[in-house]
């Protein structure tokens, strides 16, 4: 099994909600991230969870909450979101040894904040 | 910070043509990655590059690289319209991997 799936597809969110985004892959990898997608831009690293524990986080507004429950989960609890956090939010993971390893997308969630 | 750019930003190309999309990066990368996105959607790997002279081949894409030069490039064989999407390289060393700018690739008839 070499996919990573998401949860929900699309959302879309008041300013004053609180909702969560899921991410999971059976492939045994390690390493897993949250990327934030603007149209017709790179995608920009959030979080990476190595081992279940964050390892990176990328400055990002307290509004986003990781959280990896267990090697093959990972979360984004969302709450009191901007309209400018409107995006593709996108999962990966990756081998356990070292992230600049292959990583393995997920379909992504496009989040519309109103 | 390592620093990826690709060029060009935007190719528009007839379908039976050939091009080549770059990928240039500013330093030493352990591994080389191209990925495909069509529009709305998630990403899709392509080809990993893993040592100085590698080149793989899929169909009508060809991807190289050159460690020594930090030049990747992707090149297209007679496209088609089927290849119409953003390509993105993506450079990982370390504990970094950093996505280049992308280029928006448009095939017509």
């Amino acid at each position: 099994d070499t996919e990573v799936t998401q949860t929900p597809k699309h959302l879309v969110m008041g300013m004053t909600n609180k909702k969560s985004l899921k991410c999971e892959q059976h492939m045994g990898h390690r390493a897993m991230y949250w990327y934030k997608q603007k149209a017709k831009k790179p995608p920009e690293l959030m979080f990476v969870y190595s081992y279940e524990k964050l390892s990176i986080n990328e400055s990002v507004p307290s509004r986003f909450s990781p959280e990896c429950p267990n090697s093959s989960l990972l979360n984004l609890h969302l709450h009191a979101l901007q309209p400018e956090d409107s995006a593709l939010y996108l999962c990966a993971s990756s081998q356990e040894t070292g992230w600049a390893r292959e990583q393995y997308f997920g379909p992504g969630t496009r989040l519309t904040v109103t | 910070e390592l620093k990826v750019e690709q060029n060009p930003l935007f190719l528009s190309m007839q379908e039976g043509k050939n091009y080549t999309i770059y990928c240039n990066y500013s330093t030493t990368s352990d591994r080389l990655y191209w990925y495909r996105q069509d529009p709305g959607k998630s990403l899709e790997s392509l080809f990993v590059l893993l040592s100085n002279g590698a080149v793989k081949q899929e169909g009508r894409l060809m991807a190289s690289l050159d460690t020594k030069a930090r030049l990747s490039t992707l090149h297209i064989t007679a496209a088609v319209h089927d290849l119409s999407a953003t390509y993105f390289c993506a450079v990982g060393t370390g504990n970094q991997f950093y996505f280049g700018t992308g280029t928006s690739l448009t095939v017509i008839p």
